[in-house]
């Protein structure tokens, strides 16, 4: 079965600092991984995805993710974070070998940034 | 930008009570989901469903558990009997094609007392 790891519990950085937020997965098959932030009474809004191609994908609000498949990671980074970038981060992964549309979540992130 | 909505944004029940969530997917959209995140923990699947049926269901997801699609718009799910581990915040998802995003609701937060 697919699972996803996010080892933090809180990530804290200084405005303007790089933010990184770690990921690990496992699954049987090939992944397409996701990123999703949650902000407080909101619904989880998508960031970003890897499916195929280039392992460092761009996403919105100057987010990008790397897919490392030799360690099974896809961190999430910002080169300069912003105050509005404090919120919860998750992680998540499909397994296409299984042939299902379920996305496995990891626990989340609280990202605080720090003016 | 087309958005995922639920309502209620809350619901307060009492145990053995049943609740309908209901949700309205993205318009075009030809996949919907349900997913829960209880208190402090991660979220998790529940069902998916695709052409009038469930394509593929969780553990979770037993049989007080129902999803439908009552009138090409709406997709609810209902829970027969709540107990008090129902508890949960539960977001609503769709995607189009199978492979694609998946967009979520806000979210509808259900308190079983």
């Amino acid at each position: 079965a697919q699972s996803v790891a996010q080892p933090e519990d809180q990530v804290n950085v200084a405005e303007g600092n790089p933010l990184t937020v770690k990921c690990t997965y496992s699954v049987s098959g090939n992944p397409y991984l996701f990123w999703y932030v949650q902000y407080p009474n909101r619904g989880l809004q998508f960031l970003l995805k890897y499916i195929t191609g280039d392992n460092l994908v761009k996403g919105s609000y100057g987010f990008e993710a790397e897919f490392n498949k030799s360690q099974t990671s896809f961190h999430l980074k910002k080169p300069s974070a912003l105050v509005s970038d404090s919120a919860l981060y998750f992680c998540a992964v499909r397994d296409i070998g299984q042939g299902n549309n379920r996305l496995a979540f990891g626990k989340g992130n609280q990202v605080v940034v720090i003016p | 930008e087309p958005e995922v909505t639920q309502t209620p944004s809350h619901q307060v029940t009492q145990m053995g009570q049943e609740v309908i969530l209901r949700c309205v997917p993205i318009s075009n959209h030809l996949y919907f989901y349900w997913y829960r995140q209880i208190l402090g923990q991660k979220v998790e699947f529940l069902v998916s469903f695709y052409n009038n049926e469930i394509s593929e269901k969780s553990e979770i997801f037993d049989d007080q558990f129902s999803v439908e699609r009552p009138d090409g718009s709406n997709f609810t799910l209902k829970i027969r009997s709540t107990k008090l581990e129902d508890s949960a915040m539960y977001f609503c998802a769709s995607s189009f094609p199978s492979s694609g995003d998946q967009y979520f609701g806000p979210g509808t937060r259900l308190l079983v007392l």
